[in-house]
């Protein structure tokens, strides 16, 4: 059973437009939320997180929308640069303050220049 | 600090061997996470350490696995008898609690190949 869900295994976006990357929940008892970056031979590495008291947390040109009536959250980035080109994660938790995350399967994201 | 270190970085074994990982966090965090992640999976929870006691195991941890923490610093990941559906990327990741931000901060992984 998939409680995290990222239907879009990849993104191609062009350098400077704006990159959406979703994910779906399923588990109504997540109440925090992160989205984790990964590039090849690395380990994933924290990006911008969002309580389920807030629908909006901006870090940069980084921002996460979440909408719980809708079980869905998304990770905006503007502007796209080729730096941000790798696999991006979105996971959940049912504790705030509990690093024991359940990960959908990823979007690979790809900038072109 | 050098951050989450792991070690080996790759090991391939033959089916029915078993095969151990180091985990070595970061200094001053006292909680230790061990994640799976499978090709085309997102990283799946094994188990954690507060400082040396293990606190929590998932049902994905069978009898073959066994995870220690001696000294609330390092941590090992013994696999016993090997088996080809342990192939797969075994991350550690560390944490400083309470923080309140669940936030963990991974290491490269373990890559185990099991032929």
């Amino acid at each position: 059973d998939q409680q995290v869900k990222q239907n879009s295994p990849s993104l191609s976006v062009q350098e400077g437009r704006i990159s959406i990357l979703n994910c779906d929940y399923t588990n109504s008892m997540f109440d925090y939320f992160l989205w984790y970056k990964k590039y090849p031979a690395e380990g994933p590495t924290f990006l911008i997180s969002i309580s389920s008291i807030k629908d909006k947390n901006e870090d940069g040109r980084f921002t996460v929308f979440l909408n719980k009536s809708a079980k869905h959250l998304s990770l905006h980035i503007v502007p796209s640069q080729p730096g941000d080109s790798a696999v991006y994660f979105c996971a959940a938790s049912d504790d705030f303050g509990n690093e024991k995350l359940t990960f959908g399967t990823g979007t690979r994201l790809t900038i072109i220049p | 600090d050098t951050g989450v270190s792991q070690d080996p970085r790759h090991k391939i074994t033959k089916r029915g061997q078993n095969v151990t990982f180091r985990c070595d966090p970061i200094s001053e965090h006292n909680r230790l996470y061990w994640y799976r992640q499978t090709l085309g999976q997102g990283p799946e929870f094994l188990t954690y350490f507060q400082n040396e006691a293990q606190l929590e195991k998932s049902r994905l941890l069978s009898d073959r696995f066994s995870a220690e923490r001696p000294k609330g610093s390092f941590s090992t990941l013994e696999i016993q008898r090997t088996e080809q559906g342990d192939s797969a990327m075994y991350l550690c990741a560390s944490s400083l609690s309470p923080s309140g931000a669940n936030v963990l901060t991974f290491g490269a992984g373990s890559r185990l190949t099991v032929l």
